[in-house]
């Protein structure tokens, strides 16, 4: 049982927006960072988002987060093949959880 | 470029100590900017951090792991090590070291460990 919560799946077609949902609580999502990464099948995961909503160098702008209260979201536009992969959420937890603590992951599935 | 690099046994025992090194090229593991972390992941599962540790000798841990994990480092061959004792199937996964920055921005490549008799 993950202390943030992901959907397990999530699905589009080519070039269209899909969003990853993240829940968590106060005292980790309500008062900390969100981190997201993608997993590409049989990889490392790689860091997508940093501090909410920040790309790192070389990560396109059709990825994007979000942050509000206790949830946060992962986007992405312009979906494409390639982005099939697991994506997991991450943030830092202030309660005896912590103090790094991941979502379960879902795995988007491009259509 | 900075590169990570498990090292250790694919396979343990049922009650006894896993051992990994995660070896650092490329960069200093002493930079005053960075922690460094061990994060696992079972078959066809999620991941799950373990611990992380400061050049300094620093560290935190999962509370759930705690009581069986130690993390330590060796600045002068730029490494750092995991030990997890009183290992089970449950502990069999891909076990990662990443450098946390903003977030785990560089990750190794894992390296499998199975718990079997």
């Amino acid at each position: 049982q993950s202390v943030l919560t992901q959907p397990p799946s999530a699905s589009g077609t080519p070039g269209q927006r899909v969003t990853i949902s993240c829940s968590g609580s106060s005292s980790n999502i309500g008062s900390n960072y969100v981190y997201w990464y993608q997993q590409l099948p049989g990889t490392a995961p790689k860091l997508l988002i940093y501090r909410n909503n920040q790309r790192p160098s070389g990560v396109p702008d059709r990825f994007s987060g979000s942050k509000s209260g206790t949830s946060a979201s992962l986007a992405i536009s312009g979906l494409r093949s390639e982005d099939e992969a697991d994506y997991y959420c991450a943030a830092w937890d202030d309660s005896l959880s912590g103090p790094v603590v991941f979502g379960g992951g879902t795995k988007l599935t491009v259509l | 470029q900075l590169q990570l690099q498990e090292s250790g046994p694919g396979l343990v025992k049922p009650s006894e100590t896993l051992s990994l090194t995660c070896t650092v090229s490329g960069g200093s593991i002493s930079s005053s900017s960075y922690y460094w972390g061990w994060i696992r992941q079972p078959p066809g599962k999620g991941l799950e951090w373990i611990g992380s540790i400061y050049y300094s000798g620093s560290t935190y841990y999962n509370p759930s792991l705690k009581s069986r994990v130690t993390i330590s480092v060796d600045t002068s061959k730029n490494q750092f090590s995991l030990k997890l004792s009183s290992v089970t199937a449950a502990d069999t996964a891909v076990y990662y070291c990443a450098r946390l920055y903003l977030g785990f921005d560089i990750w190794g490549q894992g390296t499998m460990v199975t718990v079997s008799s």
